[in-house]
């Protein structure tokens, strides 16, 4: 079944510790998106991607990074990890950067506990 | 800064029931609105709106947006308790990746 892959989907990590969220999408899209989802907050934006070899900062990209070696793989990566970064990851694609006409299809999401 | 608003945040009806279900926004370079439908995992599509007052429908489900005003709505007739989710609202800015501004989200419970 086409759609984006996220993984892994839950993880525990300790403070300090580094970890990288893998997201796969099998669409073609260009675009590419990483959201954060709070409690009371929705989701808001951390890093993006218009196409292969192009990122760009969201709302709230301190802390993270991403590359985009290629169009199907956008990976997420926390150099050092605070308990604030406890949270639930959503990768997301869309076919055109310009998400007002066409819209996100979304993985099922990184459950990451920072303790 | 842009917002996106919803109310109630949360609501349990029994199932036959109608809901609505609001959105009001400010989204700078505004392009079109779109609802979301969140159960436990991702969030799957349900309309994208872009001009005032034609309404969108699928199924049981229909939604409406007024520029005007600045807002939307989302009904579901007859609800279910499948129906039951978090459904979320989001303002689609254009900028050059088209900036999303996500509201809170709506609960939705439905009981049997």
């Amino acid at each position: 079944t086409a759609g984006i892959t996220q993984a892994p989907t839950s993880q525990i990590l300790a403070a300090g510790r580094s970890m990288t969220l893998r997201c796969t999408q099998d669409m073609r899209h260009n675009a590419m998106y990483w959201y954060r989802q709070d409690l009371g907050l929705g989701l808001r934006l951390i890093h993006y991607s218009n196409t292969a070899g192009t990122t760009g900062k969201g709302e709230v990209p301190d802390g993270y990074s991403v590359s985009r070696a290629n169009t199907d793989d956008f990976p997420l990566t926390l150099a050092s990890a605070v308990p604030s970064q406890t949270s639930v990851y959503f990768c997301a694609s869309s076919d055109s950067a310009g998400t007002y006409n066409s819209p996100l299809h979304f993985g099922n999401g990184t459950r990451l506990t920072v303790t | 800064e842009d917002k996106v608003v919803q109310s109630p945040l949360s609501l349990v009806v029994h199932e036959g029931d109608t809901v609505t279900l609001n959105c009001s926004y400010e989204v700078t370079n505004f392009r079109s609105l779109l609802w979301y439908k969140q159960e436990k995992k991702a969030p799957t599509f349900l309309f994208m709106l872009t001009s005032s007052g034609i309404e969108k429908k699928s199924g049981r489900l229909s939604s409406i947006l007024d520029k005007k005003e600045l807002f939307s709505i989302l009904n579901i007739t007859a609800t279910q308790t499948g129906d039951s989710a978090i459904y979320l609202c989001v303002g689609a800015g254009g900028t050059s990746y088209g900036k999303l501004t996500f509201g809170q989200g709506t609960i939705l419970t439905v009981h049997p």
